[in-house]
């Protein structure tokens, strides 16, 4: 079956604009989480969405950064007035329900800020 | 709050010898661990998981890796290394306790393996 998708798969920006990045999750995946990926360091966990639950925003770096999730599947991540620091590979994820399930990964979005 | 440790930046071994990746972690109670792989221009891929049981888990691609509760370690192992296995390698955790925890990564460990 298809696997994480992630679009776009490289955006270019200028400082101060506001950027979306999509991701269509496994069918059936009731979790979706991003993940930043910055250059010679691990993941950051930004944001996780749960079902119909409140999301976990607690990995935001900023009132910049927010997140939705339509239908319980297709998520966007939405970076408003863009930042040189934002610049990082953007990595989405999904998985079934419970701790003991792993992630399945997109192909992730590189965005640079210039 | 859980964490976890890849004390190695980079780890360099030969075609054909065995090779270690290590990890050791921090969590409240039992923990869920799991490996993956990125290679170059991609997302992670998914290699192993230890949820409970045997403490030995085998994967995809050959490799295994060791539970061992008491070092609070989680090593990565292959018995022949493949030119093909260089990439960088994570370790991940997550508490099996208390309901939902995100799964917290390690800053990964760059595997070479050379001809």
């Amino acid at each position: 079956g298809a696997g994480v998708s992630q679009s776009p798969s490289n955006k270019v920006t200028e400082k101060g604009k506001d950027v979306e990045l999509r991701c269509d999750p496994i069918s059936g995946h009731t979790a979706l989480y991003w993940y930043r990926q910055s250059l010679g360091q691990g993941l950051e966990f930004l944001i996780y969405f749960q079902g119909n639950s409140a999301p976990d925003k607690s990995g935001l770096p900023s009132d910049r950064f927010s997140a939705e999730r339509t239908g319980g599947s297709v998520s966007t991540l939405t970076i408003q007035r863009t930042q040189q620091e934002d610049s990082a590979v953007y990595l989405c994820a999904s998985s079934w329900t419970g701790a003991s399930y792993e992630q399945y990964f997109g192909p992730g979005t590189r965005l640079t800020v210039t | 709050a859980q964490s976890v440790a890849q004390p190695e930046d980079q780890v360099n071994v030969a075609e054909g010898n065995p090779l270690t990746v290590k990890c050791t972690y921090s969590v409240s109670g039992n923990p869920y661990l799991f490996w993956y792989v990125q290679y170059p221009n991609r997302g992670l891929q998914f290699l192993l998981k230890y949820i409970t049981g045997d403490n030995l888990v085998k994967g995809s691609y050959g490799f295994e890796a060791e539970f061992n509760k008491s070092q609070t370690s989680f090593h990565l192992k292959k018995p022949s290394a493949l030119v093909s296995d260089s990439a960088l390698y994570f370790c991940a955790v997550r508490g099996a306790m208390g309901g939902y925890s995100t799964l917290t990564f390690g800053k990964g460990t760059m595997l070479l393996v050379s001809p």
